[in-house]
């Protein structure tokens, strides 16, 4: 069984600071990994995925993830957030065996002026 | 071009009534999946659909959960005799086919559903 685990439900951040998002994942099986970002009243956009490759990913609107896979990890970070980066995000991982996500609880990211 | 839609965006039933959540995927679009978001649950695999593959139904959490898929295309999500437990935001997604298609899948709006 797989399972993802985002420990911060809120980070709450000033604008122009860095961020990380934290995301562990386990699984029996290889796989895929994911970040999606919900803003209010909308639904989920696709950050970022890491398939293979380079270890570190860059995604949209200024946001970059690193897969250590000795931690089982997929952190998301950002050098400098801004008020529009508020939102909810989700870290998801699909096994390489099915194809489904299997999403963490999100991280509601609240950033201040 | 058009995004994923649903409908209703909002539906508030009373305890024990059916309710029907319809999703329209991207067009040429062979995959569909359902989730649901709860509070403090994140968000739930229900069931995939792939081409005219079986569906995934592994999600489901009871057998009063179905869904089905007409042409390949509309898909509509049936919750029976609902209880207040089943209050949620109900998401659908499409994507292109296996194996590397249904590596972005583009998520609707969600049905918000309050069963009181």
């Amino acid at each position: 069984a797989q399972s993802v685990t985002q420990l911060d439900s809120q980070v709450p951040v000033f604008e122009e600071a860095p961020v990380e998002l934290r995301c562990n994942y386990s699984s029996s099986v290889s796989v895929y990994l994911f970040w999606y970002v919900q803003y209010p009243n909308q639904g989920l956009q696709l950050l970022l995925k890491y398939l293979s490759g380079s270890t570190l990913v860059k995604g949209i609107n200024g946001f970059e993830a690193e897969f250590n896979k000795s931690q089982t990890s997929f952190h998301l970070r950002k050098p400098s957030v801004h008020i529009s980066d508020t939102a909810e995000y989700f870290c998801a991982v699909r096994p390489l065996n099915t194809d489904k996500l299997i999403f963490g609880t999100g991280t509601r990211l609240q950033v201040f002026p | 071009g058009a995004g994923v839609s649903q409908s209703p965006s909002n539906k508030v039933t009373e305890k024990g009534k059916d309710v029907e959540l319809r999703c329209d995927p991207i067009s040429g679009h062979t995959a569909l999946y359902w989730y649901r978001q709860s509070l403090g649950q994140g968000l739930e695999f229900l069931i995939y659909f792939q081409g005219n593959s079986a569906p995934d139904k592994s999600g489901l959490p009871s057998d009063r959960f179905s869904a089905e898929r007409t042409g390949g295309s509309v898909s509509t999500l049936t919750i029976q005799r609902t209880q207040q437990e089943d209050s949620a935001v109900y998401l659908c997604a499409s994507s292109l086919g296996p194996p590397e298609g249904v590596n972005t899948q583009y998520f609707g709006p969600g049905t918000r559903l309050t069963v009181l």
